[in-house]
C-alpha cells in the first residue's frame, strides 16, 4: 500500500527548516528518502532501518518511528540546491527483493 | 563507470506499436527494476529481477515484459502500446535487495503513446 506523504507541497525561504512527513498503514521494514529535481532521476538520500538510529548527513537528517511506521525528513537552514521533489519509499517486512513503494511525493521550493 | 544507462531518452509511438526500452548497469549489481512514473505521481514497480535469468512482476505488470539474460542488461518489453503507458520509465539497480542497499536510477525514458 502506497505511503503517504506530506505535505504535499512547500514553499520556504532560503535558511528555513522543512520536515516532510511520510506514514504507512503497515508494519515497515526500512524507508528510504530520495530527491528527485525536474527532468532528473531519484537521487538516494538515506535508508532508515526498522530498529536503527536516525540518520543524516550534513544539514539533512531523518528519523523513522517504528510505533507509529512513520519517518520524517528534516532539512535544516535549507538551501537553493535542496528544491525538488522528495519521495519516500517503504520495505515491508520480509520484502528485500521486491523493490519500494513510493509515496506520490513533497515539492519544495526554496526561494532566495 | 557509467551507472544505469537507458536508451533511448525520448519516444513517441503511435497506439499498437510495439518497443522495447534498454537498460544497462555496469555496477555488477544483482538486482533491477523497472518503474514507471506519471505526472504527479511517485513511481510504480512494474518488474523486478534478482539476477540472471530470474524475473518477477511488480505493482503495475500489465501490458510488460522483461528478460535477464546477463547481469548488466534488464530491457522492458512494451506490447500493443497504449496511451495508458505514456509515461517517464526509470530504471534501477541496487547490489541486493532494497532492504539495505541504495537504488541507483537510469536517467529515464520519456514514453509517449499517441
Amino acid at each position: 500500500q502506497q505511503p503517504v506523504q506530506s505535505p504535499q507541497a512547500v514553499i520556504l525561504r532560503e535558511g528555513e527548516d522543512a520536515v516532510i512527513n511520510c506514514s504507512s498503514s503497515k508494519a515497515l521494514y526500512s524507508v528510504h528518502w530520495y530527491r528527485q529535481k525536474h527532468g532528473e532521476a531519484p537521487v538516494f538520500l538515506m535508508i532508515l532501518l526498522k530498529g536503527g538510529e536516525q540518520k543524516g548527513h550534513e544539514k539533512i537528517s531523518a528519523s523513522f518511528n517504528e510505533k507509529k511506521q512513520q519517518s520524517s525528513l528534516y532539512l535544516t537552514a535549507s538551501q537553493l540546491s535542496y528544491s525538488g521533489t522528495y519521495f519516500c519509499g517503504t520495505e515491508l517486512p520480509g520484502g528485500g527483493a521486491d523493490g519500494l513503494t513510493f509515496g506520490k511525493g513533497t515539492h519544495l521550493i526554496i526561494q532566495p | 563507470n557509467a551507472g544505469v544507462t537507458q536508451t533511448p531518452k525520448f519516444r513517441i509511438l503511435k497506439i499498437g506499436q510495439s518497443m522495447t526500452l534498454q537498460c544497462t548497469q555496469d555496477m555488477n549489481h544483482n538486482y533491477m527494476y523497472w518503474y514507471r512514473q506519471d505526472p504527479g505521481m511517485g513511481l510504480k514497480l512494474i518488474y523486478y529481477s534478482v539476477g540472471a535469468g530470474i524475473t518477477d512482476k511488480g505493482e503495475v505488470p500489465n501490458g510488460y515484459n522483461v528478460s535477464r539474460s546477463t547481469t548488466e542488461d534488464f530491457p522492458l518489453r512494451l506490447e500493443l502500446a497504449a496511451p495508458s503507458q505514456t509515461s517517464v520509465y526509470f530504471c534501477a539497480s541496487s547490489l541486493y535487495g532494497a532492504n539495505s542497499y541504495e537504488q541507483y536510477f537510469g536517467p529515464g525514458t520519456r514514453l509517449t503513446v499517441t
